[in-house]
């Protein structure tokens, strides 16, 4: 069975600064992960996805990430945040059939 | 606009009654899923449909039912309600892609169901 664990449950940051935001996940079947972002009171909204190919996927807002099959990772990262970024952010394996096995959630906190 | 839209947004209701929280997608995708978001925010998927059909149903009560009338709509019911069903219940739908593989989930914006 799949399972995704998102090592922080809460990462604050000063606006402007890095931030990597943590993922693994174990999985016997084809990996296909996602990172998604809910903002308060409202639906998610996919960040970005590794399907195949290119082990560095680049999404919106300026957001990537690094597939990593040997650590079983898939971390997000930001060069720089901004405090619109404040949101919890959820890493997520899918299946083809299009089941999401969802992690814990990180809840970012970007300062002034 | 193009989306995923549920209907209510919030609902509050009383324990022992039966309520259905209704989903509609005008996105043409062939699959459609109900996810619950705990109040610890954790995420599990209930069921998902393709084309009208069952193919997803985890560990439920059989107090929910899913019905899809057609592809674009995907309703929850939810009988003799108690005070654990309180959470926030997701709809998502997601496209074919490409060799069957399903490349994301669009959700909707949730119903808050509160259960007193």
């Amino acid at each position: 069975a799949q399972s995704v664990t998102q090592l922080d449950s809460q990462v604050p940051v000063f606006e402007e600064a890095p931030v990597e935001l943590r993922c693994n996940y174990s999985s016997s079947v084809s990996v296909y992960l996602f990172w998604y972002v809910q903002y308060p009171n409202q639906g998610l909204q996919l960040l970005l996805k590794y399907l195949s190919g290119s082990t560095l996927v680049k999404g919106i807002n300026g957001f990537e990430a690094e597939f990593n099959k040997s650590q079983t990772s898939f971390h997000l990262r930001k060069p720089s945040v901004h405090i619109s970024d404040t949101a919890e952010y959820f890493c997520a394996g899918g299946t083809s059939y299009g089941k999401l096995t969802f992690g814990q959630g990180t809840i970012l906190t970007v300062h002034p | 606009d193009t989306a995923v839209s549920q209907t209510p947004k919030y609902l509050v209701t009383q324990m022992g009654n039966d309520k259905s929280i209704k989903c509609e997608q005008n996105l043409g995708h062939d699959t459609m899923y109900w996810y619950k978001q705990d109040s610890k925010k954790f995420l599990k998927i209930m069921f998902s449909y393709n084309n009208k059909e069952l193919i997803i149903n985890e560990t439920v009560p059989n107090r929910f039912s899913p019905k899809s009338p057609d592809k674009a709509h995907l309703n929850l019911h939810i009988n003799s309600l108690e005070l654990g069903d309180s959470a926030v219940y997701f709809c998502a739908s997601s496209p074919p892609g490409t060799g069957g593989v399903r490349t994301e989930a669009f959700f909707g914006q949730g119903t808050r169901l509160t259960v007193v």
